[in-house]
């Protein structure tokens, strides 16, 4: 069975300043990766997915993973933040050979002015 | 174009009751998806189907069922509503491969159970 740990549950950051966030999976086949966003009482948005070739992968609002086969990562960053990425993200697995979406349990994005 | 459509918005049930959640989309996704979301907890599969007369468990199945018998719709049933049920719950479609694989949420439901 696969499994996502979001390493952090809350990231403090200055604005303007750069962000990581940690997510690591763990499954016994392939696996796609997806990054996740929910604005305050909003519903979720992808950011991103990494499905096959280049382990960078860019996404919306200027936001980047990179998957890392070997440590089974695939860390979300961005190198300047704004308040307005204040949000919750989540990390999520689907194995490639079921329909099975799993998500971490989010890290909450607190950018502060 | 309706995208994932849930209902109802809101409900509290008294424990011990039934209800269904309905959910439908209009994008002929084959990939649909039932999550309970709790604060903190992030989101939890429920059950996922990935296509008609197909369905599967995900992490949290106990105390729910579901049925797929068309491609539109996916139903969440929950049989003797228990306080550990009341929670956020979103449907989801997709695709399910390739370029296009992106999940599409449902505005969500929330549920007490008191």
């Amino acid at each position: 069975a696969q499994s996502v740990t979001q390493l952090d549950s809350q990231v403090p950051v200055f604005e303007e300043a750069p962000v990581e966030l940690r997510c690591n999976y763990s499954s016994s086949v392939s696996v796609y990766l997806f990054w996740y966003v929910q604005y305050p009482n909003q519903g979720l948005q992808l950011l991103l997915k990494y499905l096959s070739g280049s382990t960078l992968v860019k996404g919306i609002n200027g936001f980047e993973a990179e998957f890392n086969k070997s440590q089974t990562s695939f860390h979300l960053r961005k190198p300047s933040v704004h308040i307005s990425d204040t949000a919750e993200y989540f990390c999520a697995v689907r194995p490639q050979n079921t329909g099975k979406l799993i998500f971490g349990q989010g890290t909450t994005l607190q950018v502060k002015p | 174009n309706a995208g994932v459509t849930q209902t109802p918005k809101f409900r509290i049930l008294k424990i011990g009751q039934s209800m269904t959640l309905q959910c439908t989309q209009d994008m002929n996704h084959n990939y649909m998806y039932w999550y309970r979301q709790d604060p903190g907890m992030g989101l939890k599969l429920i059950y996922y189907s990935v296509g008609a007369g197909i369905t599967d468990k995900g992490e949290v199945p106990n105390g729910y069922n579901v049925s797929r018998s068309t491609t539109e719709d996916f139903p969440l049933r929950l049989e003797l509503a228990a306080p550990s049920q009341t929670s956020v719950y979103f449907c989801a479609s997709s695709f399910g491969r390739g370029l296009n694989e992106k999940l599409f949420f449902g505005s969500g439901t929330q549920l007490s159970v008191l």
